[in-house]
């Protein structure tokens, strides 16, 4: 099983700046990584698959990058939206695994 | 409007039974690449079995192989998962899913409000 880990466990930041979190797997997973957003009582929102490609309807200031083991994901410019938990997750092969996530506060 | 609504869920005891269904609407279950993935409360998520758009191939984790069955009905357009042996470690949200990332069929992310399962004597 791919161990996923994500760093920082939790990110202080405020509206307008700039957040940058990071995912690492435990073994090369190539470009089979999605990002996730999820809010309370809500169910995951795909930001990112492909590690670098946009979901439909997701907004240009979301940007991910990386492969093969170490991926990040961007936020350029924080709106109030935006204050939520953040999870990696690799689809490389079964079990896809979840990252323990980052929140955003 | 594409839609996952997930039932089926509630307390149960350990050792026993319970039995998810989720149903689409808008779209064809049949399809369809399709997951359960679960939430402990407070905690992170899990994809706990998946099965494939061609509806042969299963999956699951360890920790739930041998006690939960994912499957499909085609005609009612649901999906379900049996969960049998229920320990308190399941005790989650469960998510139904039609995950873009799990096959090339899926066409758009798709996921139920979740429901419920309490294991607990």
């Amino acid at each position: 099983e791919i161990v996923m880990t994500q760093s920082p466990a939790t990110l202080s930041v405020s509206p307008g700046e700039r957040a940058t979190l990071s995912c690492r797997t435990s073994q090369s997973v190539n470009s089979n990584l999605a990002w996730y957003q999820q809010k309370p009582g809500q169910p995951p929102r795909l930001l990112i698959h492909g590690a670098s490609t946009r979901a439909t309807g997701i907004p240009a200031r979301f940007s991910g990058s990386g492969s093969g083991t170490e991926f990040t994901l961007t936020i350029s410019s924080l709106q109030s939206e935006d204050f939520a938990v953040y999870y990696c997750q690799h689809y490389n092969n079964w079990p896809y695994t979840f990252g323990p996530g980052t929140r955003l506060e | 409007e594409v839609q996952l609504l997930e039932s089926g869920g509630g307390l149960v005891q350990p050792g026993g039974s319970l039995r998810l269904s989720c149903t689409a609407s808008g779209f064809s279950l049949s399809r369809n690449a399709m997951s359960w993935v679960r939430q402990a409360p407070g905690k992170g998520l899990e994809w706990v079995s998946a099965l494939g758009s061609g509806g042969d191939s299963t999956y699951y984790i360890d920790s739930v192989k041998g006690r939960f069955t994912i499957s499909r009905d085609n005609s009612k357009n649901t999906l379900s998962l049996q969960m049998n042996s229920l320990r308190a470690e399941d005790t989650a949200l469960y998510f139904c899913a039609s995950p873009f990332i799990q096959s090339p069929a899926n066409k758009f992310d798709c996921w139920g409000q979740g429901i419920l399962v309490t294991v607990s004597s």
